[in-house]
């Protein structure tokens, strides 16, 4: 049972390139949510979902765009990377009850120079 | 807008000491959760509170919530070095959107 994968752990990236991090879990969970970590601010919702077919912006979208054709899967797609994107970002997921904690995965370290 | 204030941001403590951290949110909410991050690692679910009053014990470290006063707090009891990493609280006011507060770094030394 893996949980949550997100792919790559590490990435490095030149400004205006475009890329998308991968998160896939194994637990039927239906609600899917990418985060950004940085340092002395927490953890920022980018972009989430509440099941497939249905998406929703978080507190810092722009810059971002997400899908989910699938329970699955939720991949988060850099359209033009800039420095200040610069993070570690997190995938987590939870069963849909307003009740249960979030599953987060490994993270994703991304440097865009 | 949803806020979440955690204080202190950087706590140092020594072994066999015990220490409070508090966690201020902006507006009603029923459920609020605690995670653990070690360095380098992913985010650990350790409490999830879900009413007034609520309070979860697990080893040295408690948690407690008080929905009137929007205040839940994280107490630890005599520290050992294994309690160091970086704390957060975070709550869900009515959506499954969680807001997180900023960590409290804990560093415990012998």
């Amino acid at each position: 049972n893996a949980g949550v994968t997100q792919t790559p752990k590490f990435q490095v990236l030149k400004t205006g390139q475009s890329m998308t991090l991968q998160c896939a879990q194994d637990m039927n969970h239906e609600y899917m949510s990418w985060y950004r970590q940085d340092p002395g601010m927490g953890l920022r919702l980018i972009h989430y979902s509440v099941g497939a077919g249905i998406t929703d912006q978080g507190e810092v979208p722009n810059g971002y765009n997400v899908s989910r054709s699938t329970t699955e899967d939720f991949p988060l797609r850099l359209l033009s990377a800039a420095p200040s994107q610069t993070s570690v970002y997190f995938c987590a997921t939870s069963l849909g009850s307003q009740y249960q904690p979030q599953h987060f995965g490994d993270g994703t370290r991304l440097s865009i120079l | 807008e949803l806020k979440v204030e955690q204080n202190p941001l950087f706590l140092s403590m020594q072994e066999g000491k015990n220490y409070t951290i508090y966690c201020n949110y902006s507006t009603t909410s029923d459920r609020l959760y605690w995670y653990r991050q070690d360095p380098g690692k992913s985010l650990e679910s350790l409490f999830v509170l879900l009413s007034n009053g609520a309070v979860k014990q697990e080893g040295r470290l408690m948690a407690s919530l008080d929905t009137k006063a929007r205040l839940s707090t994280l107490h630890i009891t005599a520290a050992v070095h294994d309690l160091s990493a970086t704390y957060f609280c975070a709550f869900q006011g009515g959506s499954e959107k969680l807001v997180f507060g900023k960590g409290t770094k804990l560093t415990v030394n012998p």
